[in-house]
């Protein structure tokens, strides 16, 4: 069974500190992974995504991911984060396989402090 | 352009009731459906998820279950509801393999 695991529970950082943020899954096939993030009151929303079949990935609002195949890691960084990016950042995955579930770690909430 | 569709907001129900959690999705067709519980510190859990009318896969044992009744309809539901059922249901709908949007969630009280 697939499995998603973000080993940081809380992050707090000052504005204009760089952040990463780890996420690691236990499929050994080929995956398709995500971001997603919850601003304060706010539904979920896609951040950014991978999908095997298209390698490059494309940050967005200066996040980047760092994908290690080998590590069968997704991480996200962003160099210098702003106070806006409080809230809190889901890693999900689901495999090619034909199975359409979407499993999601257990999050990461980002303080950031201005 | 597609929406969502998820209610209520809030629900407060007695232990031993039944549930009944509805999602609706407007703008697609076939979509794959799926409910999570939110908790805090746990992430979200998939619950169920629907690749199509009357097609229902469960990931977790528990006092719920789901149903497909039509195409964009999805329901989350408990013959008798538990205290450990009470938490944050969120109803998510995907095309495929990409991004999944969510509903605006249920917040269920079991008291």
């Amino acid at each position: 069974a697939q499995s998603v695991s973000q080993h940081n529970h809380h992050v707090i950082l000052s504005e204009a500190a760089s952040l990463e943020l780890g996420c690691n899954y236990s499929y050994g096939g080929t995956v398709n992974l995500f971001w997603y993030v919850q601003y304060p009151g706010q539904h979920l929303q896609l951040l950014l995504k991978y999908f095997s079949r298209d390698p490059l990935v494309k940050g967005i609002k200066g996040f980047e991911p760092e994908f290690i195949k080998s590590k069968f890691s997704f991480n996200l960084r962003k160099p210098s984060v702003q106070w806006s990016d409080t809230a809190e950042y889901f890693c999900a995955v689901n495999a090619q396989t034909g199975a359409n579930n979407l499993f999601f770690g257990t999050g990461t909430r980002l303080t950031v402090i201005p | 352009s597609q929406t969502i569709h998820q209610w209520p907001a809030t629900l407060v129900q007695p232990v031993g009731s039944p549930l009944s959690l509805e999602c609706t999705v407007e703008g697609t067709s076939n979509p794959n459906l799926y409910w999570y519980r939110q908790a805090a510190g746990r992430g979200l859990q998939l619950l169920f998820y629907s690749v199509g009318i009357g097609q229902i896969s469960s990931e977790v044992p528990q006092n719920l279950s789901a149903s497909r009744p039509q195409d964009r309809q999805f329901i989350l539901s408990s013959k008798k509801l538990l205290l450990s059922d009470s938490g944050f249901y969120l109803c998510a709908w995907r095309e495929g393999e990409g991004e999944a949007f969510f509903g605006q969630g249920t917040r269920l009280t079991v008291v």
